[in-house]
């Protein structure tokens, strides 16, 4: 089991360029979260998916930001026209279910820098 | 605004001491799950509780949960320096996913 896989580990933009994340889950989880990480918020929800389906994007900010799950393979974050201030770590973590017993098992995140 | 929010935001402590770190929640909660995340790495779970628990241990580890004042405490006896990490807790809120908020980063110097 390789844990939930996380591809690029390091990405460097420029100003307004777009950048896409990749994400792997552990197969059988029914379950695909995407955090953001900095030093001042802490770890901030972005978005979930339940079985591939959107199910709460509240932490996403509207404009620039989109996620998907196109199989239950993968999932993608993207940002548009990247700014300064998107530079963080992108942590994406998968979970069996959603119960109280269940966990969240993180991959080692994507390192964004935009410059 | 966080559901779960460490009360102390960093520990600085030598090697064999003990530390506690504590949590308060907005939300009411019947489990909480403290993760730990080392330097480089995604959290990890260390511990959950549950209310009906009060007290868990595992290892070095004391989780406690006290639904009344919907606040729980993570201790750890005997640091060692491959405990410095920075801890989250998170309360469980139904199907919402969980929130983590910006942790307690303990450092402990060999």
């Amino acid at each position: 089991n390789a844990g939930v896989i996380q591809t690029p580990r390091h990405k460097v933009t420029g100003k307004g360029q777009e950048a896409t994340l990749w994400c792997e889950p552990i197969s059988g989880h029914s379950a695909v979260f995407w955090y953001r990480q900095t030093i001042v918020q802490g770890l901030e929800f972005l978005t979930y998916f339940r079985n591939q389906a959107p199910i709460d994007d509240s932490g996403m900010p509207k404009e620039r930001f989109s996620a998907q799950m196109p199989n239950q393979s993968h999932s993608t974050l993207k940002i548009q026209s990247t700014q300064p201030q998107d530079s963080a770590v992108y942590l994406c973590a998968s979970s069996l279910g959603q119960g109280s017993n269940s966990d969240y098992t993180f991959g080692s995140g994507t390192r964004l820098l935009v410059i | 605004s966080q559901w779960g929010e460490e009360n102390l935001q960093a520990l600085s402590i030598q090697e064999g001491e003990d530390v506690t770190m504590n949590c308060s929640y907005k939300t009411y909660t019947t489990v909480v799950q403290w993760y730990r995340q080392k330097s480089g790495k995604g959290p990890a779970l260390i511990i959950l509780i549950r209310s009906n628990e009060r007290e868990k241990r595992s290892g070095r580890l004391r989780a406690t949960l006290d639904t009344s004042s919907q606040s729980s405490s993570l201790s750890i006896t005997g640091t060692l320096a491959t405990d410095t990490a920075v801890y989250f807790c998170a309360p469980y809120q139904g199907g919402r996913a969980l929130i983590f908020g910006t942790g307690t980063t303990v450092s402990v110097s060999p």
